[in-house]
Parts: structure tokens; C-alpha cells; sequence
């Protein structure tokens, strides 16, 4: 089974400055693939940035970037030049990439709510 | 190209009701999910489904049933509602290596 661990309930950034939410999964499967959503106030759910496990480079996004450090398990999140805009709920998830019957289902963290401050 | 359209946005349903919640996709997906989302917390899976006909139990199914008959629409059917069940219900669709596109949510209280 997966499990996803955020352990930061709340965050706070001056607005310009950087930010690092963190994440941290347990599985026993080899290939995966790792996500980062955002849940602004409204309610939708934004894809954000994705890892794959047996990606070698860290996955990159705009101002979005996933530091992935696999012995670890542990996958990152990090926003530069953080906005007002950026306020709002983080889950990071994952999906297995093995065969079998349990490779269709996103397991997602309990959330970071980040408050970008002016 | 609307993506993946839920209705209603928000109901409220008396203990014992049932109620159909609908999703569609237009984005041609064969795979595609029922989450739930409880205050404060992240998106739990219900159901999910590979293609039409084909259907699987996720983490949380109990008091939930679905169906796919079309490539395009994924019910989501609650039977005797229970105040457990007031959350929020994301529909989304996507292959399960690449990333999920989310519906915009209906919001369900049961009181």
C-alpha cells in the first residue's frame, strides 16, 4: 500500500520569497510516478508539476520545481518568487506504474495550506 | 472542449435519499475516478474505472455504486443517504501515469 505524508498542516511566504513544501511517501514498488496539485480557495484541484521515479532530473515547471531525492522518499515541492496568487491548499500524490490490479489509483497527502503574505 | 463537467455543484440530500451524481468527459480518457474529499483533508478514491463496462471498488466504496456505460459518463450513485456522506465529490479522468483532470467538484450534505 501507499502512503503520502505532508507534515506541514500550514505554511507561511513573504510574497517574492521562495518556499518549500515538503512530502514524503512509503511504498514497496519500484516504479511510480509523483504529483503535486494545488486547491485554491475555490475549490478545484490544478495540476501542478509530476515526477517520475526513474526520471534522473528533477521535474521543473515554471516557477514550480519537484526536488526528488528517491533514497529519501522524499519529493518536494518548491515555488520561487512565491505570489499572492499562489495562497492555497498543496497535495502532493502518487500512482503506482506497476502492473496489477492497484496501478490506477492516486493516493493523495492531507494537504499544506500555504498563505503567501504581502 | 469543456474537459470533465460534474452537476449538480451542490445539494443537500435528507438521511435515506438516494441521488446521482454525473460526470462527463470529453477529453476521450478510458480511465476515470470518484474521489471524495472530507473537510481538511485530501481526496480519497471510491471508484474508478478503466473503460465502458469496466468498473473497480477504490479505498472508501461502502454506501456508493457506479456504472460506465459510455466512454464519456461516469455516475456515481448514493443510495440511502448518511451524514458521513456529506463531503465534497470530484469526478476526474486521465491515464493513471500521466496526470488526473479534475471536474469542478459537487458539493453533497446530508442532513
Amino acid at each position: 500500500a501507499q502512503k503520502i505524508t505532508q507534515t506541514q498542516p500550514g505554511m507561511f511566504v513573504q510574497e517574492k520569497e521562495a518556499v518549500t513544501l515538503d512530502c514524503t511517501y512509503d511504498t514497496s514498488d519500484q516504479s511510480y510516478g509523483l504529483f503535486w496539485y494545488k486547491q485554491p480557495s475555490s475549490g478545484e484541484m490544478i495540476f501542478l508539476i509530476y515526477q517520475g521515479s526513474y526520471d534522473e532530473q528533477n521535474a521543473t515547471e515554471g516557477r514550480y520545481s519537484l526536488n526528488f531525492q528517491k533514497a529519501r522518499k522524499s519529493a518536494n515541492l518548491v515555488i520561487s518568487a512565491s505570489q499572492l496568487g499562489d495562497s492555497a491548499m498543496y497535495f502532493c500524490a502518487m500512482v503506482p506504474r506497476t502492473s496489477g490490479g492497484s496501478n490506477y489509483k492516486l493516493t493523495f497527502g492531507k494537504g499544506t495550506l500555504l498563505t503567501v503574505n504581502p | 472542449n469543456a474537459g470533465v463537467t460534474q452537476t449538480p455543484k451542490f445539494r443537500i440530500l435528507k438521511i435515506g435519499q438516494s441521488m446521482t451524481l454525473q460526470c462527463a468527459q470529453d477529453m476521450n480518457h478510458n480511465y476515470m475516478y470518484w474521489y471524495r474529499q472530507d473537510p481538511g483533508m485530501g481526496l480519497k478514491l471510491i471508484y474508478y474505472s478503466v473503460g465502458a463496462g469496466i468498473t473497480d471498488k477504490g479505498e472508501v466504496p461502502n454506501g456508493y455504486n457506479v456504472s460506465r456505460s459510455t466512454t464519456e459518463d461516469f455516475p456515481l450513485r448514493l443510495e440511502l443517504a448518511a451524514p458521513s456522506q456529506t463531503s465534497v465529490y470530484f469526478c476526474a479522468t486521465g491515464r493513471p501515469e500521466e496526470t488526473q483532470y479534475f471536474g469542478p467538484g459537487t458539493r453533497l450534505l446530508v442532513l
